[in-house]
């Protein structure tokens, strides 16, 4: 049972345009949620957060927006660069630190 | 600040064999997980610690798997013995805990390979 779900393996976009991973999740009573990034040989770093209070987050480059209604949330990246290709984990906390990660989305990003 | 630290990086074993990994948490971390990831999945959580005591359990083979923490601050994960589907990366982490976050700190991982 895979309460959260990233149903792109993997996606490829051209430098400087914007790249959009996507996560979905079954669990309503999460209440907070997480993007990390991972290199190879390298533990996931974190990267942005939103509380379910909000439906918009922003970093720099980097958005999180959360549709609760749909059970969704997607990380934006703009403009993309080489040095974004990694995986990408969507996680989702429902209270007391315990993190449901999805399977990952691999970003390549070509010059 | 140093990061969260973990080793072996890497351990190579036979199937019954035993390993054991070992983390050393950002310093002030009260709340310590293990994750087991293995290829082309994301971590699953395997045991929470906060300070020295168990948490969560739910997801860890107890029949093979066992961890602690003691003085709550290293911990080691032990396995034993070892089953081929045991091969993956090890990860470790910490976070502050409670209300001060939910982020959580990742040290490098220790990949086992079981043969």
């Amino acid at each position: 049972d895979q309460q959260v779900k990233q149903n792109s393996p993997s996606l490829s976009v051209q430098e400087g345009r914007i790249s959009i991973l996507n996560c979905d999740y079954t669990n309503s009573m999460f209440d907070y949620f997480l993007w990390y990034k991972k290199y190879p040989a390298e533990g996931p770093t974190f990267l942005i957060s939103i509380s379910s209070i909000k439906d918009k987050n922003e970093d720099g480059r980097f958005t999180v927006f959360l549709n609760k209604s749909a059970k969704h949330l997607s990380l934006h990246i703009v403009p993309s660069q080489p040095g974004d290709s990694a995986v990408y984990f969507c996680a989702a906390s429902g209270g007391g630190g315990k993190l449901i990660f999805g399977q990952g989305t691999e970003l390549s990003v070509k010059p | 600040e140093a990061g969260v630290a973990q080793s072996p990086r890497y351990k190579i074993i036979e199937k019954r064999q035993s390993v054991a990994f070992w983390c050393n948490p950002i310093s002030g971390h009260a709340t310590l997980y293990w994750y087991q990831q293995i290829l082309g999945q994301g971590p699953k959580l395997l045991i929470q610690f906060q300070n020295n005591g168990v948490v969560d359990d739910s997801q860890l083979p107890k029949d093979r798997f066992s961890a602690e923490r003691l003085k709550g601050v290293d911990s080691t994960l032990k396995i034993q013995p070892a089953k081929l589907e045991d091969s993956a990366v090890y990860l470790c982490a910490s976070s502050l805990g409670g209300l001060a976050g939910v982020e959580q700190f990742f040290g490098p991982g220790t990949r086992l390979t079981v043969l």
